[in-house]
């Protein structure tokens, strides 16, 4: 069974700062695809990135890319120039692919950004 | 294109009755998941349906079924609700025969069980 990790409960942020949310996962496929989601206060959850595992390269969306490190089973996601708009629950999702499409969520990181 | 729809957002039921779920996926997607998100479990994976047959199940009672229609709509019914049962139920919808395995979320249905 694939589990997924996020050590961080809640954080916050500057406006305008960087910040950074781990999650960690495991499992024993070899190809699977990574997703981060934000769930805002409105509680609609919203894609926010997709990392497959056996590309290298690390996905970008505009101001949100991950650190993908496969070997370490880390998929982190950072977050450039904060917005207020990107206050919201955080969650890693894993979907073992094969024609799957059972995701397993993290508990969630909290983010606050501050003005 | 209209995003997942998800009909009620609201419910309140009473313990013992039953209750129905509808969800109307993107159009053209035919993979519809359901999942569950409670405080305590967080966001746990119900079923998934595709091409109306169910083909994955997740760590729920029997309480807790679905269906799909050949225009891809799906359906989830909760029978004998529980206090424990209320929470929010979101569907999400895919575009298989790809290989991006993307999932877009509706609003959710809130259900409160009293």
């Amino acid at each position: 069974a694939q589990t997924v990790t996020q050590s961080q409960p809640e954080m916050s942020v500057q406006e305008a700062e960087t910040v950074t949310l781990s999650c960690t996962y495991d499992t024993s496929e070899s190809n699977y695809y990574l997703f981060w989601y934000k769930q805002p206060p409105s509680r609609q959850m919203i894609l926010v990135i997709r990392q497959e595992a056996y590309k290298q390269q690390n996905a970008t969306e505009n101001r949100f890319s991950v650190n993908f490190q496969k070997a370490a089973k880390s998929f982190s996601l950072k977050i450039s120039d904060s917005q207020l708009g990107d206050t919201a629950m955080y969650f890693c999702a894993f979907i073992p692919g094969a024609g799957s499409y059972q995701l397993t969520f993290g508990k969630g990181t909290k983010l606050s950004v501050i003005p | 294109k209209a995003g997942v729809t998800q009909t009620p957002r609201y419910l309140i039921k009473t313990r013992g009755q039953q209750v129905t779920l509808s969800c109307s996926p993107i159009s053209g997607h035919r993979s519809v998941s359901w999942y569950q998100q409670t405080p305590g479990q967080g966001l746990q994976f119900l079923f998934e349906y595709f091409s109306e047959t169910q083909r994955n199940k997740g760590n729920f009672p029997g309480r807790f079924s679905g269906r799909q229609f050949s225009n891809s709509r799906s359906e989830m019914n909760v029978s004998t609700l529980e206090l424990g049962d209320s929470a929010l139920y979101l569907c999400a919808s895919s575009l298989t025969g790809t290989r991006s395995y993307e999932q877009y979320f509706g609003p959710g249905t809130r259900l409160t069980v009293t």
